[in-house]
């Protein structure tokens, strides 16, 4: 069994609909929970970080946690043509080794 | 651009060869990851240092691959004898201190092919 399970897609919705996507982990030790966005080509980029359940916004963005569930979620709202791209989870235990999802492939049609 | 930078962007090797990516932390960041990419895979941990030093090195196969952080210059990820298997996209994150929970920066990667 993966340490961190997220579903690969792809995932294609229209322009300005509500995006869910979501990670499960098995390891109730990881700590600390992150949301990446790569686009083709270029490097993963940090787009959201927590560590404690519950949710965190930023801007079109809100990061979700559930420790009892194991169970984390990112959501974008309105979204946009240019949030097209692959979308990771990253889940750390606290000794910088971070544990990636497979990655969610999000195509956002105009 | 301060930001994390690797080099080469492309790297091409015949089976046999040597590989050697190159990583250049962002300013301030004293601690290095490397993590491979294969197709259609998530990123998997490879190493971790901090200058002079190998912090983590569970993620590397045994043979073949090597890495160092030396006191000066940039952390090279060193594949020897390259076999097809290795060509992926390497990518390289930096982070400012050892404290937990800190998150990770990445370049753009250098992308492996073995012919």
């Amino acid at each position: 069994q993966k340490e961190v399970e997220q579903d690969p897609g792809p995932l294609s919705v229209p322009e300005g609909a509500i995006v869910s996507l979501n990670c499960t982990y098995s390891n109730s030790a990881f700590q600390y929970f992150m949301w990446y966005r790569q686009y083709s080509r270029k490097g993963p980029e940090l787009l959201m970080y927590t560590y404690s359940s519950g949710n965190k916004e930023d801007g079109r963005f809100t990061a979700q946690v559930d420790k009892s569930s194991k169970y984390i979620s990112l959501f974008i709202r309105d979204s946009q043509p240019s949030d097209s791209a692959t979308y990771l989870c990253a889940l750390m235990k606290g000794a910088q080794k971070l544990v990636f999802g497979q990655g969610t492939r999000l195509t956002i049609n105009p | 651009n301060a930001g994390v930078m690797q080099n080469p962007r492309h790297l091409v090797r015949r089976r046999g060869q040597e590989a050697r990516l190159r990583c250049s932390p962002m300013k301030g960041h004293s601690h290095v990851y490397w993590y491979r990419q294969l197709p259609e895979e998530g990123l998997k941990f490879m190493v971790y240092l901090q200058k002079e030093n190998i912090i983590d090195e569970s993620g590397m196969p045994k043979e073949r691959f090597s890495a160092e952080f030396p006191k000066e210059g940039p952390s090279i990820l060193r594949i020897q004898q390259v076999v097809r298997g290795d060509s992926a996209a390497y990518f390289c994150a930096s982070s400012p201190t050892s404290d937990s929970g800190q998150p990770q920066h990445f370049g753009d990667g250098t992308r492996l092919s073995i012919l």
